[in-house]
Order: structure tokens, then C-alpha cells, then sequence
């Protein structure tokens, strides 16, 4: 079973400033990686799909990269409702269709 | 405006049973797959159940196999998750999403309480 590693567990910054999360996945995942913000008693919302596409209405400023087991989603300049919790996602490349989450990264202000 | 509404969580007592339903609106509901997503009070995400868009193909996390049962409803734009024999670690706000590759329509998510 892959398993999804995020980095830092916290992150902490300042309006402003560059946010850098890492997703590692154990194994090759291919490019169904995705990545979703989270506020508190929110659902989760899609940020990138297919690793590296901004889903509809997503700010310039959300991107991300990678492809294989290594994967980065950046926020290029931090605004305030960015703070948050930010998850990454694959989904199996082989029946049966499941999906893994990673743990999660909180983007706290510093 | 797509909409997905959760509903049927609920207190339940361990060993026993609920049923969640997600409707669907202003969206083609029987060209979508669609999932069952949970998350524990204070945790991350979880993939619990998917269901593909003909219903040919279910699939389950390991921990409900069993014990759960997705289904859904293409004249009632309506998705379904049976579910029984609950543990207290079943505790979670369910989300229903759509979605091949990734979810990209999520509900509120209903609260379901396994606890005597």
C-alpha cells in the first residue's frame, strides 16, 4: 500500500511570505496527485489536480510540481485566508480504485 | 451552483447501524463517480468508499470492508452509504465527493457518533 508522507507537519509563516509543502509518496504515483485546503468545520476544497493544474477559480499564486514520489505544492505569496490545513491525494493506478490521503500540513501564522 | 447534501448522521450506539445520503444537484449525476470521504474529530482525511458511475465497480478502505455498503440512485441523483456494525472509531464527519482522479465537489459532511 502507498503511503503519503507531508512535510512539515507545521508550517509557520507570515502574510506575505513563500509556503513550501512537500508530499512524498512511498512508491511511483504516476501524476493522480492532488492537493486540497481545509479551514476549520469547512469540507475540503480542490486546489491542483493531475499534480501541477489549478482546479477552476484557484489564485495564480497556488501551484504545484513534481511527478514519481515527490511532490511540492507552493504558495507564492501568502495572503491571509490562506492559512490552513493543506492535504495531498493519489489515487491507485490499478483496480481496485482507492485513494490515499496524506496526514496533512496546518499553514499557521507565525 | 453544484450541490451535494449530506444527511442521516446521526448518535448511534456501537454494533449498530445508520444510513448516510448525498444529494446531488446541477449536476450529471450518472456521468460522475462518486466517494464517501471521512474525517475523525481533530484528524486528517480519510477515503472510505467509491463507487463508479455505472456502479460496476465499489471499493472500500480496508477498516469498513464488511461493514459498509456504498450505493447509489441515478433517477434520485442520490448517493448512499449503509452503514453497520459501527465502531466508536467510526466517529467522523462523512463527506460525499465526486470525482475520477481527485474529488472536486465536496458536501458539508454529516456528523456520525458511535458512543453508549
Amino acid at each position: 500500500e502507498i503511503v503519503l508522507t507531508q512535510s512539515p507537519a507545521t508550517l509557520s509563516l507570515s502574510p506575505g511570505e513563500r509556503a513550501t509543502l512537500s508530499c512524498r509518496a512511498s512508491q511511483s504515483v504516476g501524476t493522480y496527485l492532488a492537493w486540497y485546503q481545509q479551514k476549520p468545520g469547512r469540507a475540503p476544497r480542490l486546489l491542483i489536480y493531475a499534480a501541477s493544474n489549478r482546479a477552476t477559480g484557484i489564485p495564480a499564486r497556488f501551484s504545484g510540481s513534481g511527478s514519481g514520489t515527490d511532490f511540492t505544492l507552493t504558495i507564492s505569496s501568502l495572503e491571509p485566508e490562506d492559512f490552513a490545513f493543506y492535504y495531498c491525494q493519489r489515487r491507485s493506478l490499478w483496480s481496485p480504485t482507492t485513494w490515499t490521503f496524506g496526514q496533512g500540513t496546518e499553514v499557521e501564522i507565525k | 451552483e453544484v450541490q451535494l447534501v449530506e444527511s442521516g448522521g446521526g448518535l448511534v450506539q456501537p454494533g449498530g447501524s445508520l444510513r448516510l445520503s448525498c444529494a446531488v444537484s446541477e449536476l450529471t449525476f450518472s456521468s460522475y463517480w462518486m466517494s464517501w470521504v471521512r474525517q475523525a474529530p481533530g484528524k486528517g482525511l480519510e477515503w472510505v468508499a467509491h463507487i463508479t458511475k455505472d456502479g460496476s465497480e465499489k471499493s472500500y478502505v480496508d477498516s469498513v470492508k464488511g461493514r459498509f455498503t456504498i450505493s447509489r440512485d441515478d433517477a434520485k441523483n442520490s448517493l448512499s452509504l449503509q452503514m453497520n456494525s459501527l465502531r466508536a472509531e467510526d466517529t467522523a464527519v462523512y463527506y460525499c465527493a465526486t470525482g475520477v482522479g481527485y474529488h472536486d465537489f465536496w458536501g458539508q459532511g454529516t456528523l456520525v457518533t458511535v458512543s453508549s
